[in-house]
Protein backbone atom coordinates (compact mmCIF):
# COMPACT_ATOMS: atom_id res chain seq x y z
CA UNK A 1 0.00 0.00 0.00
CA UNK A 2 0.95 3.52 -0.44
CA UNK A 3 1.25 5.55 2.92
CA UNK A 4 0.61 8.74 2.36
CA UNK A 5 2.14 11.21 4.97
CA UNK A 6 1.35 14.59 5.52
CA UNK A 7 3.00 17.88 7.57
CA UNK A 8 2.21 20.26 9.52
CA UNK A 9 -0.66 17.78 11.30
CA UNK A 10 -1.30 21.31 12.49
CA UNK A 11 -0.86 24.71 11.25
CA UNK A 12 -1.72 28.23 13.06
CA UNK A 13 -1.84 31.35 11.00
CA UNK A 14 -3.76 34.50 10.06
CA UNK A 15 -5.28 36.03 7.49
CA UNK A 16 -3.57 37.33 4.55
CA UNK A 17 -0.79 34.24 5.42
CA UNK A 18 1.08 32.23 2.59
CA UNK A 19 0.36 28.20 3.68
CA UNK A 20 2.34 25.85 2.68
CA UNK A 21 1.19 21.71 3.54
CA UNK A 22 3.41 19.10 2.43
CA UNK A 23 2.08 15.24 1.08
CA UNK A 24 4.72 12.88 0.85
CA UNK A 25 4.09 9.17 -0.48
CA UNK A 26 5.52 6.03 0.03
CA UNK A 27 6.31 5.84 -3.98
CA UNK A 28 6.13 7.56 -6.72
CA UNK A 29 2.84 8.42 -7.82
CA UNK A 30 3.58 10.09 -11.01
CA UNK A 31 1.59 13.40 -9.97
CA UNK A 32 -1.54 11.44 -9.81
CA UNK A 33 -2.43 13.15 -6.68
CA UNK A 34 -5.60 15.57 -5.30
CA UNK A 35 -6.10 17.90 -2.89
CA UNK A 36 -9.66 18.06 -0.71
CA UNK A 37 -10.84 20.54 1.77
CA UNK A 38 -12.98 19.55 4.41
CA UNK A 39 -15.00 21.84 7.24
CA UNK A 40 -16.61 20.59 10.32
CA UNK A 41 -19.69 19.01 9.77
CA UNK A 42 -19.72 18.86 5.96
CA UNK A 43 -18.45 16.56 3.10
CA UNK A 44 -14.89 16.94 1.68
CA UNK A 45 -14.60 18.91 -1.71
CA UNK A 46 -12.09 18.67 -4.54
CA UNK A 47 -9.62 21.60 -5.01
CA UNK A 48 -6.83 20.10 -6.89
CA UNK A 49 -5.95 17.12 -9.12
CA UNK A 50 -3.69 15.71 -10.91
CA UNK A 51 -0.90 17.65 -8.66
CA UNK A 52 -1.52 20.68 -10.01
CA UNK A 53 -4.80 21.27 -11.61
CA UNK A 54 -7.43 23.52 -10.61
CA UNK A 55 -11.09 21.90 -9.80
CA UNK A 56 -13.78 24.31 -11.50
CA UNK A 57 -14.81 26.97 -9.27
CA UNK A 58 -11.80 26.42 -6.76
CA UNK A 59 -10.33 30.42 -5.87
CA UNK A 60 -7.11 31.00 -8.04
CA UNK A 61 -5.30 31.21 -4.49
CA UNK A 62 -5.03 27.67 -3.58
CA UNK A 63 -2.29 25.53 -6.04
CA UNK A 64 -0.57 22.27 -6.72
CA UNK A 65 2.63 21.75 -7.52
CA UNK A 66 5.36 18.61 -7.27
CA UNK A 67 5.72 14.99 -8.85
CA UNK A 68 7.31 11.77 -7.76
CA UNK A 69 6.74 11.73 -4.13
CA UNK A 70 6.87 15.06 -2.61
CA UNK A 71 3.59 17.53 -3.40
CA UNK A 72 2.22 20.62 -2.03
CA UNK A 73 -0.98 22.27 -1.67
CA UNK A 74 -0.20 26.19 -1.14
CA UNK A 75 -2.27 29.10 0.01
CA UNK A 76 -1.43 32.29 -1.46
CA UNK A 77 -3.43 34.39 0.87
CA UNK A 78 -5.16 33.24 3.83
CA UNK A 79 -8.89 34.19 3.65
CA UNK A 80 -11.51 33.38 6.40
CA UNK A 81 -13.49 30.59 4.76
CA UNK A 82 -10.07 28.92 4.47
CA UNK A 83 -9.79 27.50 7.45
CA UNK A 84 -10.42 24.08 7.58
CA UNK A 85 -8.70 20.32 7.25
CA UNK A 86 -6.66 20.01 3.88
CA UNK A 87 -6.44 16.11 2.78
CA UNK A 88 -4.52 14.77 0.05
CA UNK A 89 -5.31 11.59 -1.57
CA UNK A 90 -3.17 9.28 -4.17
CA UNK A 91 -4.68 7.59 -6.60
CA UNK A 92 -1.89 5.80 -8.41
CA UNK A 93 -2.92 2.57 -7.54
CA UNK A 94 -5.13 0.41 -4.77
CA UNK A 95 -5.73 0.92 -2.38
CA UNK A 96 -6.50 4.07 -2.55
CA UNK A 97 -4.88 6.37 0.37
CA UNK A 98 -5.39 9.77 2.24
CA UNK A 99 -3.20 11.77 4.42
CA UNK A 100 -3.89 12.42 7.72
CA UNK A 101 -4.75 15.67 7.54
CA UNK A 102 -3.27 19.24 8.24
CA UNK A 103 -5.99 21.76 10.02
CA UNK A 104 -5.20 25.07 9.40
CA UNK A 105 -6.63 27.48 12.46
CA UNK A 106 -6.71 30.65 13.36
CA UNK A 107 -3.79 32.22 15.09
CA UNK B 1 -26.12 19.70 -10.82
CA UNK B 2 -24.37 16.17 -9.22
CA UNK B 3 -26.18 15.27 -6.08
CA UNK B 4 -25.55 12.34 -3.83
CA UNK B 5 -27.33 11.20 -0.64
CA UNK B 6 -26.67 8.46 0.86
CA UNK B 7 -29.06 6.57 3.44
CA UNK B 8 -29.22 3.46 5.73
CA UNK B 9 -26.79 4.79 8.32
CA UNK B 10 -27.96 4.00 12.25
CA UNK B 11 -27.30 2.32 14.91
CA UNK B 12 -25.94 -1.66 14.98
CA UNK B 13 -25.02 -3.91 17.41
CA UNK B 14 -21.60 -5.47 16.82
CA UNK B 15 -21.90 -8.43 14.66
CA UNK B 16 -24.91 -6.66 12.59
CA UNK B 17 -25.63 -5.55 9.04
CA UNK B 18 -26.80 -3.04 7.28
CA UNK B 19 -27.20 -1.82 3.71
CA UNK B 20 -26.40 1.59 2.69
CA UNK B 21 -27.67 3.34 -0.49
CA UNK B 22 -26.92 6.51 -2.22
CA UNK B 23 -28.91 8.00 -4.39
CA UNK B 24 -27.55 9.72 -7.40
CA UNK B 25 -28.63 12.59 -10.10
CA UNK B 26 -27.38 15.25 -12.21
CA UNK B 27 -24.90 13.11 -14.40
CA UNK B 28 -24.78 10.07 -16.24
CA UNK B 29 -24.59 7.53 -13.44
CA UNK B 30 -23.88 4.18 -15.57
CA UNK B 31 -20.74 5.94 -17.47
CA UNK B 32 -18.98 6.93 -13.85
CA UNK B 33 -16.78 4.69 -11.31
CA UNK B 34 -18.39 5.57 -7.77
CA UNK B 35 -16.58 4.56 -4.26
CA UNK B 36 -17.37 4.77 -0.92
CA UNK B 37 -15.11 6.76 1.15
CA UNK B 38 -15.37 6.58 5.03
CA UNK B 39 -14.37 8.69 8.32
CA UNK B 40 -14.46 7.61 11.73
CA UNK B 41 -15.45 10.43 14.21
CA UNK B 42 -12.70 12.93 14.98
CA UNK B 43 -10.31 11.08 12.17
CA UNK B 44 -8.95 11.33 8.80
CA UNK B 45 -10.45 10.03 5.34
CA UNK B 46 -10.28 6.27 4.45
CA UNK B 47 -11.54 4.61 1.09
CA UNK B 48 -13.59 2.21 1.57
CA UNK B 49 -14.45 0.23 -1.61
CA UNK B 50 -15.50 1.23 -5.57
CA UNK B 51 -16.79 0.04 -8.44
CA UNK B 52 -16.59 0.57 -11.90
CA UNK B 53 -20.19 2.30 -13.97
CA UNK B 54 -20.56 -1.14 -15.62
CA UNK B 55 -20.84 -2.90 -11.84
CA UNK B 56 -18.02 -5.04 -13.77
CA UNK B 57 -15.30 -4.51 -11.73
CA UNK B 58 -15.24 -3.87 -7.52
CA UNK B 59 -12.54 -3.01 -5.24
CA UNK B 60 -11.87 -3.13 -1.53
CA UNK B 61 -9.80 -1.73 1.06
CA UNK B 62 -7.89 -4.78 2.52
CA UNK B 63 -9.60 -4.43 6.18
CA UNK B 64 -13.17 -4.71 4.30
CA UNK B 65 -11.75 -8.29 4.19
CA UNK B 66 -15.21 -10.02 2.40
CA UNK B 67 -17.58 -8.30 4.84
CA UNK B 68 -18.48 -5.44 2.76
CA UNK B 69 -19.80 -5.60 -1.02
CA UNK B 70 -20.29 -2.97 -3.11
CA UNK B 71 -22.90 -3.12 -6.11
CA UNK B 72 -25.09 -0.66 -7.87
CA UNK B 73 -28.53 -0.66 -10.18
CA UNK B 74 -27.56 1.77 -12.45
CA UNK B 75 -31.16 1.62 -13.44
CA UNK B 76 -32.36 3.11 -10.43
CA UNK B 77 -29.24 5.09 -10.03
CA UNK B 78 -28.26 4.34 -7.05
CA UNK B 79 -24.90 2.61 -5.00
CA UNK B 80 -25.03 0.15 -2.55
CA UNK B 81 -22.81 -0.99 0.32
CA UNK B 82 -23.71 -4.23 2.13
CA UNK B 83 -21.84 -4.01 4.99
CA UNK B 84 -21.91 -7.50 7.55
CA UNK B 85 -20.32 -8.69 10.86
CA UNK B 86 -20.00 -5.21 11.82
CA UNK B 87 -17.34 -4.18 14.24
CA UNK B 88 -16.92 -0.67 16.40
CA UNK B 89 -14.17 0.01 14.22
CA UNK B 90 -16.44 0.43 11.44
CA UNK B 91 -18.57 3.67 13.00
CA UNK B 92 -17.89 6.51 10.95
CA UNK B 93 -19.77 8.92 8.74
CA UNK B 94 -19.78 6.72 5.07
CA UNK B 95 -19.36 8.93 1.98
CA UNK B 96 -20.70 8.01 -1.41
CA UNK B 97 -18.50 9.83 -3.89
CA UNK B 98 -18.52 10.12 -7.61
CA UNK B 99 -14.82 9.27 -9.39
CA UNK B 100 -13.58 10.97 -12.28
CA UNK B 101 -12.48 9.13 -14.59
CA UNK B 102 -11.76 5.48 -13.94
CA UNK B 103 -11.62 3.45 -10.66
CA UNK B 104 -8.81 4.52 -9.76
CA UNK B 105 -9.56 8.49 -9.34
CA UNK B 106 -9.78 10.91 -7.24
CA UNK B 107 -13.86 12.15 -6.06
CA UNK B 108 -15.40 15.24 -7.50
CA UNK B 109 -18.42 15.16 -5.72
CA UNK B 110 -19.39 13.55 -1.89
CA UNK B 111 -22.91 13.37 -0.54
CA UNK B 112 -23.24 14.45 2.92
CA UNK B 113 -22.52 10.97 4.13
CA UNK B 114 -24.76 8.61 6.72
CA UNK B 115 -23.53 7.75 9.94
CA UNK B 116 -23.35 4.12 11.29
CA UNK B 117 -22.90 3.59 14.93
CA UNK B 118 -21.55 0.09 15.77
CA UNK B 119 -22.78 -0.37 19.67
CA UNK B 120 -23.82 -3.04 22.14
Amino acid sequence: DIQMTQSPSTLSASVGDRVTITCRASQSLSGWLAWYQQKPGKAPKLLIYTASTLQSGVPSRFSGSGSGTEFTLTISSLQPDDFATYYCQQYHSYPLTFGGGTKVDIK
Amino acid sequence: EVHLLEFGGGLVQPGGSLRLSCAASGFTFSTCAMSWVRQAPGKGLEWVSGISGSGARTNYADFVKGRFTISRDNSKNTLYLQVHNLRAEDTAVYYCTKMVGGTIANFDYWGQGTLVTVSS
